[in-house]
């Protein structure tokens, strides 16, 4: 099974800034997939990450609120822009092949 | 528009005690997933149901898939403290591959 790491795995941001969230896969993988996790929710997809094209968002997330970059077929970055408190939640990696397998997730809190 | 149901929400049972969560999705996967989260964790791997009448089996759990009914089960059996969490379960949403659609999640907990 693929090993997914995140980075950071938690911070604080005060609104009006940006961070960026750090995912690598100990293997090479053709998709991977950005998902947010709002505080006593399930998974919501943001977006799939294929390497060499645009990234594929979902119906409410737009390129401009949550760049993505999927330089190479083990990393991926995603962009939380602008940020207010409603971008307050956890946000999960993840690579599909065979089955599908989760980073430990960025726990962001927006102040 | 793609839909997974799970049922029910929240659980609170007695330890050696069993019971089943359901659940029921909308699109035509072949491929169901379930998935445990910790508070504060993020999601382990449970079980992957790739066919119909697919059953698989991991201590106290089992889980079994019927894509006709486009239904899956989780079966508890003799709950136990270790067991509480929340289950997901999770389709693709376009095929073998693609990104999963998740169902609302079941919180249980269990109690002596």
């Amino acid at each position: 099974s693929a090993v997914i790491s995140q980075k950071p795995s938690r911070d604080i941001c005060q609104r009006g800034t940006s961070l960026t969230i750090q995912c690598q896969v100990d293997s090479q993988v053709t998709m991977m997939f950005w998902y947010r996790q709002q505080p006593g929710q399930s998974l919501t997809l943001i977006a799939t990450a294929n390497q060499g094209s645009e990234a594929t968002y979902e119906s409410g997330f737009v390129i401009d609120k949550f760049p993505i970059s999927r330089p190479n077929l083990t990393f991926s970055t995603l962009t939380v822009s602008n940020m207010s408190p409603e971008d307050s939640s956890i946000y999960l990696c993840s690579s599909q092949e065979g089955e599908q397998f989760f980073g430990p997730g960025t726990r962001l809190t927006v102040l | 528009e793609l839909k997974v149901e799970q049922n029910p929400l929240f659980l609170s049972m007695q330890e050696g005690k069993n019971y089943t969560i359901y659940c029921n999705y909308s699109t035509t996967s072949d491929r169901l997933y379930w998935y445990r989260q910790d508070p504060g964790k993020s999601l382990e791997s449970l079980f992957v149901l790739l066919s119909n009448g697919a059953v698989k089996q991991e201590g106290r759990l089992m889980a079994s898939l019927d894509t006709k009914a486009r239904l899956s089960t989780l079966h508890i059996t003799a709950a136990v403290h270790d067991l509480s969490a929340t289950y997901f379960c999770a389709v693709d949403t376009h095929g073998a591959g693609t990104a999963l659609i998740f169902g609302k999640g079941t919180t249980l907990s269990v109690s002596s």
